[in-house]
């Protein structure tokens, strides 16, 4: 499967626990994407990233949310001391990084707070 | 004000007419557009692409642009229950920069 690869696919906290959700880009991908989608509403931009770098990172909460891309293995999107709040849709998105290149979703984490 | 609108419906139309769903953005430093298809519970699906004023063809899809009026839409020609989802409307200021999603059109055909 060449596509964007996310897991783990559902994810159960309760309060207080960490979230780890993990994305793999497309092969040949090296810009990474994370967006969160609340129910019934569009697709927020949280943090984007390359290989050991942080773009973009303004979409994400300044406390308890960090992101990572290593040089080797996926990015690793993170939430701290999880809250009710945090329930969402978490998508990946990746490109090439090429001008004007689509970004393709990996089939995303659904995180539900206990 | 939003970046980007889109009407949330549900638009509904008969099988085998045209859906027209509509999007308007509000930067004028966008540059490339593109709409997704979201199936409930799934991931957004990229079903065009447009960079250029006019319209662009595929398949059963055209999406068209007018710049001037930052104005996107997608016609679906031949609309089948298949095609109920929710559309996602998202426009890229630059080359690498994050998408600006509207919230979504709610496509239902009815057979």
């Amino acid at each position: 499967n060449a596509g964007v690869m996310q897991n783990p696919r559902h994810l159960v906290r309760r309060r207080g626990q960490e979230a780890r959700l993990r994305c793999s880009p497309m092969k040949g991908h090296s810009h990474v994407y994370w967006y969160r989608q609340l129910p019934e509403e569009g697709l927020k931009f949280m943090v984007y990233l390359q290989k050991e770098n942080i773009i973009d990172e303004s979409g994400m909460p300044k406390e308890r949310f960090s992101a990572e891309f290593p040089k080797e293995g996926p990015s690793i999107l993170r939430i701290q001391q999880v809250v009710r709040g945090d329930s969402a849709a978490y998508f990946c998105a990746s490109s090439p990084g090429q001008f004007n290149q689509p970004q393709h979703f990996g089939d995303g984490t659904r995180l539900s707070i206990l | 004000q939003k970046e980007v609108e889109q009407n949330s419906g549900p638009l509904s139309v008969p099988e085998g007419a045209i859906a027209s769903l509509n999007c308007t953005y509000s930067d004028r430093g966008s540059q490339s557009f593109f709409w997704y298809r979201q199936y409930s519970g799934k991931s957004p699906e990229l079903i065009m692409s447009i960079y250029s004023n006019g319209d662009k063809e595929d398949g059963r899809f055209t999406a068209q642009l007018n710049k001037a009026s930052q104005y996107v839409s997608l016609l679906i020609r031949d609309s089948q229950p298949s095609d109920s989802a929710t559309y996602l409307c998202a426009a890229l200021k630059e080359g690498n920069t994050p998408l600006v999603f509207g919230k979504g059109t709610r496509l239902s055909v009815i057979a």
